[in-house]
């Protein structure tokens, strides 16, 4: 099973509202990401985790939290959201963040984020 | 600083032929690994291809080939015999080992493939 997936497929939320972005992965994959894609650009890392444990924050405003409850599972909550926040959130994932870079991310599907 | 360039915004190829995607980087690393990833309309980052920066041959999986230039650094994807379903966005990518192994990735490339 190389499979990532993600949901809600799509979400619609207003600037107030309190919502949460599910990752899921039965690879055994220790290193896990969410990226930021903006219409026609590339992906941008907010954060990796590794081990279970925040290995990396992109200077990511606050009201993005992210949390890695067991090693299967990436959450995304969301909270006071801007409208330039939409986007699709892509999470991925990797054997782990050590050897020679070599280990490929495996990507989920997405989730369209649109902040009204 | 590390940086990933594409130059081509978009790209078309008739069908049945090859296509040249161009990816030039830059790094003070010795040790990094380069990666293409297709984006088809539906989202989802498909991996294509790995090159190391010790790997002294250029890697191949399928249709697709990676031309590694080491001294240019460059990294150009070869797509040969192109189909319909090639149609996508393509992005390289570097992993570095500084910076806890993060993944730039360059602006893209749109193919076209045209029947």
């Amino acid at each position: 099973d190389t499979e990532v997936t993600q949901t809600p497929k799509h979400l619609v939320m207003g600037m107030t509202n309190k919502k949460s972005l599910k990752c899921e992965q039965h690879m055994g994959h220790r290193a896990m990401y969410w990226y930021k894609q903006k219409a026609k650009k590339p992906p941008e890392l907010m954060f990796v985790y590794s081990y279970e444990k925040l290995s990396i924050n992109e200077s990511v405003p606050s009201r993005f939290s992210p949390e890695c409850p067991n090693s299967s599972l990436l959450n995304l909550h969301l909270h006071a959201l801007q409208p330039e926040d939409s986007a699709l959130y892509l999470c991925a994932s990797s054997q782990d963040l050590s050897g020679l870079a070599s280990y490929e991310q495996y990507f989920g599907p997405g989730t369209r984020l649109t902040v009204t | 600083a590390q940086k990933i360039t594409q130059t081509q915004p978009g790209m078309f190829v008739q069908e049945k032929e090859a296509v040249t995607l161009d990816c030039t980087y830059d790094t003070s690393d010795q040790s990094y690994g380069l990666f293409w990833y297709k984006q088809p309309s539906s989202g989802e980052m498909i991996f294509l291809i790995y090159q190391g920066s010790y790997d002294e041959q250029n890697a191949t999986e399928g249709r697709y080939s990676l031309n590694f230039q080491k001294a240019r650094k460059s990294a150009n994807l070869v797509i040969s015999a192109s189909q319909l379903g090639d149609s996508a966005m393509y992005f390289c990518a570097m992993r570095f080992d500084t910076g806890g192994f993060k993944t730039i990735f360059g602006a893209g490339t749109r193919l076209f493939v045209k029947a």
